[in-house]
């Protein structure tokens, strides 16, 4: 069974400040995926990654397959940011696609 | 607009009342999926359905049912509730690709209370 750890579970930063937060996982995966969750409650998706980096605006997602470690990067950080940011991992192997879920990362990004 | 819907959005009912949460994507995915999300625990998996007609657990399957007998609908079935499925429930849909899925589009939620 894959286990997905993420770290910092909480995190306060300033307005401005370059946030990083990371993920891990136990098992081989075919994809890890960044997700938004705003204080509303609402999900989107942010990344999905199988292999080295992804851009966009502000945010920069990496993986590093053979350390099963995968990053999430904001720079310039702003209160808008703020947010809960969860990675979830889906298995390598063909056919069906469980997606294992960290816990989250809360983040609150102060003017 | 291309869209996940969830009905309803929040529920109020009593232990053993059947209920049905539907699910509807208008994106003619192949993937769709159920979450629960509990305080401390995160989101978790509980079925998910790589097509029409295929099913499969994920990780909290007990004590729920799902169906897919068309590509846009995906209903999350609770037989007999119980107030350990109090919960806030997601459904979510995505493209497939090979040896997976794509990024996944989640519904607004819904929040069940089980007495």
């Amino acid at each position: 069974k894959n286990e997905v750890e993420q770290s910092p579970q909480n995190l306060t930063a300033q307005e401005g400040e370059f946030i990083t937060i990371n993920c891990s996982y136990s098992v081989g995966i075919s994809a890890l995926h960044w997700l938004q969750q705003h204080p509303g409650g609402g999900i989107v998706s942010l990344f999905m990654l199988s292999s080295g980096k992804k851009k966009h605006g502000r945010l920069i997602a990496t993986i590093n397959i053979q350390e099963k470690h995968s990053s999430l990067h904001i720079t310039a950080s702003h209160p808008r940011d703020s947010a809960v940011y969860i990675c979830a991992a889906s298995l390598s192997g063909g056919g069906a696609d469980g997606l294992t879920f960290g816990k989250g990362t809360h983040l609150i990004i102060q003017p | 607009e291309a869209q996940v819907t969830q009905n309803p959005r929040y529920l109020i009912t009593v232990t053993g009342k059947k209920l049905t949460v539907t699910c509807s994507q208008n994106m003619n995915h192949e993937y769709m999926s159920w979450y629960r999300q509990d305080p401390g625990l995160g989101l978790r998996q509980i079925y998910y359905s790589m097509n029409v007609e295929v099913t499969d657990k994920g990780d909290v399957p007990e004590g729920y049912k799902v169906s897919r007998k068309e590509k846009r609908n995906f209903p999350l079935i609770l037989e007999s509730p119980s107030p350990n499925q109090t919960s806030l429930y997601f459904c979510a849909s995505s493209r497939t690709r090979a040896g997976g899925i794509n990024e996944q589009f989640f519904g607004p939620g819904t929040r069940l209370t089980v007495l």
